[in-house]
């Protein structure tokens, strides 16, 4: 089965550096990577996705890239601010959007102000 | 619109007991997963609804674990019975159908004592 792995575990930067999160996964026939943020004891809600058929996608403060030949995908955070700290699962499935997403462990994301 | 709906928000019972979760999806949602999610850990698929037919219960203990989805919407997710290891936080998640992004409840956050 899919095996999503994602580094680093824990990341703290500066209110107003960048972040990068990095995710690798192992079945080359996954087409679908969404990114989801967790805060403390809430919901996780989806930030960002990006599917197998482009190479990055933005949205406003944050980006994802994928390289599907390496195949791992990354979530890039510009301009961090305090309350972009959470915890941000990267995920992966063979089922465009819906089907049976695969999550890596996590990174808690630190915004020092 | 509602978003996905879950009760009991805590539970706490002793081992060898059962257990019982509810959810409602988002009305017109056909599929809808059940997620455990171990603190420190990424959300692991449990089963996976299309409809009122199972699509994927490959990484259900289905010797303790059992979900339903009768009429196609609500779903009952239970623990019968409970081990020290089940203690986790059960996330519902609802997509418009398989190939749309997935909406997370607020889960049910389980302690087995």
């Amino acid at each position: 089965g899919e095996n999503v792995e994602q580094h680093p575990s824990t990341l703290s930067v500066q209110e107003g550096d960048s972040a990068v999160i990095k995710c690798t996964y192992s079945d080359s026939a996954s087409n679908y990577f969404p990114w989801y943020k967790q805060e403390l004891g809430k919901r996780p809600q989806l930030i960002i996705d990006i599917r197998s058929n482009v190479g990055e996608k933005k949205d406003q403060r944050i980006a994802v890239t994928l390289n599907k030949t390496a195949k791992h995908f990354s979530l890039h955070i510009t301009e961090t601010q305090p309350e972009d700290s959470a915890v941000y699962f990267c995920a992966a499935s063979k089922g465009n959007a819906g089907n049976m997403l695969t999550f890596g462990g996590g990174t808690r994301l630190m915004v020092k102000p | 619109e509602a978003g996905v709906a879950q009760s009991p928000r805590y539970k706490i019972i002793e081992k060898r007991q059962s257990v019982a979760f509810w959810c409602n999806p988002i009305s017109g949602h056909a599929t809808l997963y059940w997620y455990q999610q171990i603190l420190g850990q990424g959300p692991k698929l449990l089963i996976q609804f299309q409809n009122n037919g199972v699509v994927d219960d490959s990484q259900l203990p289905k010797d303790r674990f059992s979900a339903e989805r009768l009429k196609g919407v609500d779903s009952t997710l239970k623990i019968q019975p409970a081990k020290l290891e089940d203690s986790a936080v059960y996330l519902c998640a609802s997509s418009l159908d398989r190939t749309y992004e997935q909406y997370f409840g607020p889960g049910t956050r389980l302690t087995v004592t």
